[in-house]
């Protein structure tokens, strides 16, 4: 079964627009945190933001910000007033804290155009 | 600070010919990692070392080795490359502490396996 979802595959959205990128999960590890980087087309992945199981409050960095909602196993990405620069594909991944791999598992990726 | 740093960005091989990707850190970080990447796919983790002389198995580990005998460096070696090892590889590190922290990424190495 699939441990990182992102439903969408592509996005397009208007210029300083808000913007909401889904991502779901399954663990059955109690503690776990959950990411989101962002890839431009020139290949580096970038660091966005960090949600940890236990944190009580939504995470935010910025114009990003994500919504937890740990009932629903859901850490969808918002980007507020979006920009041409936002443009990329961006991936949701978790770390288990019960994995000794310490991987991160990602999701497949959504690409988000966005529309002058 | 170069943070984490990947040689070659490209390479060219045919296949059974084999080749070592570079890792360097220069922050002291003692988790490093390899992922590759697919089109379409998140990155899947090839090897990890949770420090000097420590390396051990990710999820897709077959047909490639590595080796880490300094905590800066994590080489990643392919014994005979093969077609569909062609993807785009990523090193990362991590530091000390707690098991869900930040990975950094290095720019990554695209390999083409003719």
């Amino acid at each position: 079964a699939q441990k990182i979802t992102q439903t969408q595959p592509g996005m397009f959205v208007q210029e300083k627009e808000a913007v909401t990128l889904d991502c779901t999960y399954d663990t059955s590890d109690p503690s776990y945190g959950l990411f989101w980087y962002k890839q431009p087309s020139s290949g580096e992945m970038i660091f966005l933001i960090y949600q940890g199981s236990y944190d009580q409050q939504n995470a935010t960095e910025g114009r990003y910000s994500l919504n937890f909602q740990k009932a629903r196993k859901s850490a969808n990405l918002v980007i507020s007033a979006s920009q041409l620069g936002d443009s990329a594909m961006y991936f949701c991944a978790m770390r288990e804290a019960g994995d000794s791999n310490y991987q991160l598992i990602w999701g497949a990726g959504t690409k988000l155009i966005i529309k002058p | 600070n170069a943070g984490v740093t990947q040689t070659p960005k490209f390479q060219v091989l045919k296949t059974g010919q084999s080749m070592t990707l570079q890792c360097a850190q220069d922050m002291n970080h003692e988790y490093m990692s390899w992922y590759r990447q697919d089109p379409g796919m998140g990155l899947r983790l090839i090897h990890y070392s949770v420090g000097a002389g420590i390396t051990d198995q990710g999820e897709v580990p077959n047909g490639y080795n590595v080796s880490r005998s300094t905590t800066e460096d994590f080489p990643l070696r392919l014994l005979s490359a093969a077609p569909s090892q062609t993807s785009v590889y990523f090193c990362a590190s991590s530091p000390p502490g707690r098991s869900y922290n930040e990975q950094f990424f290095g720019p990554g190495t695209r390999l083409t396996v003719l």
